[in-house]
């Protein structure tokens, strides 16, 4: 089993949606995790972090479920900026985290 | 300020050579991360170290990888010889513990590495 898995898709959704991604990961130590966006060539870049709350920022929203060992992240009101691959990177310790592989989000106008 | 800094952009090299790929982190980060990225097994950890020093590098495919953080400010990732399998972008990301456990990683522009 992958340490973390992320279903690649692409979604192709249109503008105004709402789509949500789901990440499963393996390692139930992991105390933080992270959502990360990636424009085509492009570095990945923060999106946000997980809280075990939940937490909401303008538009996106993440969960995560321990029990369960998965994270989400919703996104609302899709723009075509959003157009992006989204990775789930859950920590593994000493700074170290694990990126999915990561799920394609294409919004069409 | 300067974002994580990655030389060259681009690298074409023939099967056998000798690669070396640079970094220069972001100053005041004492950790820093190789990865390698490609379609089929996604952004892979090759290895980090931290105030210079490797703390882990079990992503290292094989004895033709090797890297090297001489100080705080520069590292090199190199492989000898290259194989046209080691073609992939590779991103060098720095970071600093600061006051949370874990902190975002800040990312280079990424090095694409072909090897024919």
């Amino acid at each position: 089993r992958k340490e973390v898995e992320q279903d690649p898709g692409p979604f192709n959704v249109p503008e105004g949606a709402t789509v949500a991604f789901n990440c499963t990961y393996s390692n139930s130590a992991s105390q933080s995790f992270f959502w990360y966006r990636q424009d085509c060539r492009k570095e990945p870049k923060l999106l946000m972090s997980v809280y075990s709350s939940g937490n909401e920022d303008g538009r996106f929203t993440a969960q995560l479920n321990r029990a369960s060992q998965y994270i989400s992240l919703l996104i609302r009101d899709s723009k075509l900026s959003d157009s992006a691959t989204y990775l789930c990177a859950p920590s593994g310790g000493y700074q170290k985290v694990t990126f999915g592989t990561g799920t394609k989000l294409q919004v069409i106008p | 300020d300067a974002g994580v800094i990655q030389s060259p952009r681009h690298e074409v090299t023939e099967m056998g050579q000798e690669v070396t790929l640079r970094c220069k982190p972001i100053s005041g980060h004492d950790y820093l991360f190789w990865y390698r990225q490609t379609m089929m097994r996604g952004l892979e950890l090759l290895i980090y170290f931290n105030n210079n020093v490797p703390i882990d590098d079990s992503g290292m495919p094989e004895d033709r990888f090797s890297a090297k953080m001489p100080n705080a400010s520069f590292s090199t990732l190199k492989i000898q010889p290259s194989e046209p399998r080691d073609s992939a972008v590779y991103f060098c990301a720095s970071t600093t513990r600061g006051r949370g456990n874990y902190n975002e990683q800040f990312f280079g522009p990424g090095t694409r590495l072909t090897v024919l």
